[in-house]
């Protein structure tokens, strides 16, 4: 069974650019999670994608968007990138929508913001 | 009252020794406390998870210890191999769908050979 794929692994951009992320999840898992993380900051929540619908939100700035597809494929999308926004961010898929399921991560899309 | 707190931020451990790292929480409504590992270049994984109903779940070197008194739950990993350095989440919530987990900040562990 193929696991979580996040494209593109490692991307560069510069301030006020914007970025599009792409997640596969597992074969039958309808929920996707973002996650922001940083060493300082640990794992920061962003959203969860299930059954195209946005199920829940982390406190982020309306600049970090994204969607999910008809064949549970998301994206996110970070609006006029700042220099904070240098993270690997994370993609989680799971079978159940919330906390109710086992999260399967990706290896993640390293951000560099210069 | 959603705060997860891990301590220590990092542990360095000689090999064969015994990880212990723990956590506390705030709500004591929370009924569903995981522990991810994550090794580095990779994205975290499920290690080991428990409910409130059980004071301790063992599953082979992993130990999850949970005191519901103390609002506290802590992982041990006995006879601690080099192959188990990696940063380990704790994490808390309800097990309903309309919640997401609450993490804490990591503890980058470490094992001496």
């Amino acid at each position: 069974k193929a696991g979580v794929t996040q494209t593109p692994r490692y991307l560069i951009k510069t301030r006020g650019q914007q970025v599009t992320l792409s997640c596969s999840p597992i074969s039958g898992h309808r929920s996707v999670s973002w996650y922001q993380q940083t060493p300082g900051q640990g794992l920061q929540f962003l959203f969860e994608y299930f059954s195209e619908t946005q199920r829940n939100k982390g406190n982020f700035p309306g600049r970090f968007s994204g969607r999910q597809f008809s064949n549970s494929r998301s994206e996110m999308n970070v609006s006029t990138l700042e220099l904070g926004d240098s993270a690997l961010y994370l993609c989680a898929s799971s079978f159940w929508t919330g906390a109710a399921g086992e999260l399967f991560f990706g290896e993640g899309s390293r951000l560099t913001v210069l | 009252q959603q705060q997860v707190k891990q301590s220590p931020q990092s542990l360095i451990v000689q090999k064969g020794g015994i990880s212990i790292i723990n956590c506390a929480y705030e709500n004591t409504a929370f009924d569903y406390f995981p522990w991810y590992q994550q090794f580095p270049g990779k994205g975290p994984a499920l290690l080991i998870a428990i409910r409130p109903d059980v004071s301790e779940k063992k599953e082979g070197r992993f130990t999850i210890s949970f005191n519901k008194s103390a609002k506290q739950f802590s992982l041990h990993i006995m006879d601690s191999q080099p192959g188990d350095s990696a940063t380990y989440f704790c994490a808390a919530s309800f097990m309903d769908s309309n919640y997401q987990l609450i993490w804490g900040a990591g503890t980058k562990l470490i094992i001496k050979p």
